[in-house]
């Protein structure tokens, strides 16, 4: 059964440093998305990703972050100076779109997990 | 007013109970509402979704009132394997992001 895989399954980085997330969605999915969930918290989304350009973002998304999709394959979710209050599960998902209107399902992959020290 | 209210419980109960959730969202323009599980430290898994008319998945039925926006879950013979965190999501926007509850644990005892 196809998957969303991440990697790295777990990251540790100082405070002030730059990460790269990476993912690789459902190969003929259309709508890719990050999410983040810190410890004890809800899920949370960051950002949405089609036909190669942000399509929507919330205001957790702010400067210091920035996605990618370098190929045909990954996509990447990039924290530029990484803050204390960064460290969370970072999800990505896709969704094949082909129901549109933003409805169909999305397929999480297992997750990042970020510490920032 | 939050975006999706739901009892954090824990909700713990013997194997064979049924148990319900309930769930409220503020967005009165939202479409799309599902049920999603997440195991302790895992992804979220789509565990259905939820319809005007109600929609039943083998020991899973789910509801939607849109005039109360209230959405519900009822898990029929609980099993241990039900164990876990029961999340209440709705459609954010035509984009598909999804909006997230806090929640509801569900423990499972033999």
């Amino acid at each position: 059964e196809p998957e969303v895989t991440q990697t790295p399954s777990h990251q540790v980085t100082q405070m002030g440093q730059e990460v790269i997330l990476r993912c690789v969605p459902i190969s003929n999915h259309l709508y890719f998305y990050w999410y983040r969930q810190i410890l004890g918290q809800k899920v949370e989304f960051l950002v949405s990703f089609y036909n190669n350009e942000i399509s929507e973002k919330s205001e957790i998304f702010d400067d210091q972050f920035s996605v990618e999709r370098p190929d045909g394959s990954n996509f990447t979710l990039k924290i530029r100076s990484t803050k204390l209050e960064d460290s969370a599960m970072y999800f990505c998902a896709s969704r094949a779109g082909t129901s549109g209107g933003g409805g169909g399902e999305q397929f999480f992959g297992p997750g990042t997990r970020l510490t920032v020290l | 007013r939050k975006e999706v209210e739901q009892d954090p419980g824990p909700f713990n109960v013997p194997e064979g109970a049924t148990v319900a959730f309930n769930c409220t969202y503020s967005n009165s323009a939202s479409q799309s509402f599902f049920w999603y599980r997440q195991d302790c430290r895992k992804e979220p898994k789509l565990l259905m979704s939820v319809y005007s008319s109600g929609n039943e998945d083998g020991r899973f039925t789910a509801q939607l009132n849109r005039a109360s926006q209230y959405i519900s879950l009822l898990i029929r013979d609980s099993k241990l394997s039900d164990s876990a965190t029961y999340l209440c999501v709705y459609n954010g926007g035509s984009q598909g992001n999804l909006i997230f509850g806090k929640g509801t644990k569900l423990s499972v005892k033999p």
